[in-house]
């Protein structure tokens, strides 16, 4: 167990919709990080916050977007889903950046139907 | 373009025998993962190493920061060792993402 929550576990939507996907950081740990995994893309950085402020982006579509809220949890929002967006979603958390040891939640099975 | 390439894609091993994964990379980096991820999906994370040398039980991590290239060596394999093992980078000036390889599946036979 890293100490990394992530719920749900699975979530089963329809194209079009919206979903939000919540992390809880290991205790201490005030930087999060979003990555993607699909089967075609392999695992990619999404979005990074650190105690509440964003500070990098990767590949994260205009369609998505992300908070930090002042209890250090966070939400990845997605919308307007669409078929290549089912893929597990991690979030990771570490003490802070930049260089730091990550330690991943168990994922967010996301499938679009 | 940064990108960090593996090898080899997919790897069965007998019970025992040791085994080595390699990661190489394209430009200066500040450190690197080594992960592993179970059938069901979980991320572990193994090592992460900036020079020289890490061991953890049967699992030891190399890195030659000249040649950019690190291994992930691992002694009398067991079947239990199976997964698919990823290395990531953190590339100098970044806040600390990780960009990752298309990771080895390792798959240890009894």
């Amino acid at each position: 167990d890293s100490g990394v929550t992530q719920t749900p576990k699975h979530l089963i939507t329809a194209t079009g919709q919206r979903v939000t996907l919540r992390c809880s950081p290991r205790s201490g740990d005030l930087s999060v990080y979003w990555y993607q995994q699909s089967l075609d893309q392999g695992l990619q950085f999404l979005i990074q916050y650190y105690n509440g402020e964003e500070r990098a982006k990767g590949n994260i579509l205009e369609r998505f977007s992300a908070q930090q809220f002042p209890d250090l949890h966070s939400e990845l929002n997605l919308s307007s889903l669409e078929l290549g967006d089912s893929a597990l979603y991690f979030c990771a958390s570490s003490v802070a950046p930049p260089y730091n040891e990550q330690f991943f939640g168990p994922g967010t099975r996301l499938t679009v139907l | 373009k940064n990108e960090v390439e593996q090898s080899p894609q997919n790897l069965t091993a007998q019970e025992g025998e040791f085994i080595t994964i390699n990661c190489s990379y394209s430009v200066g980096i500040s450190a690197l993962h080594w992960l592993q991820q179970h059938p069901g999906g979980g991320i572990v994370s193994l090592f992460m190493l900036s020079s020289g040398k890490k061991k953890h039980g049967r699992l030891i991590a190399t890195i030659n920061i000249q040649e950019k290239h690190s291994s992930l060596h691992i002694t009398a394999s067991h079947p239990r060792d199976s997964a698919v093992y990823i290395c990531a980078v953190n590339y100098g000036g970044s806040q600390g993402n990780l960009i990752f390889g298309k990771g080895t599946k390792l798959s240890v036979k009894p």
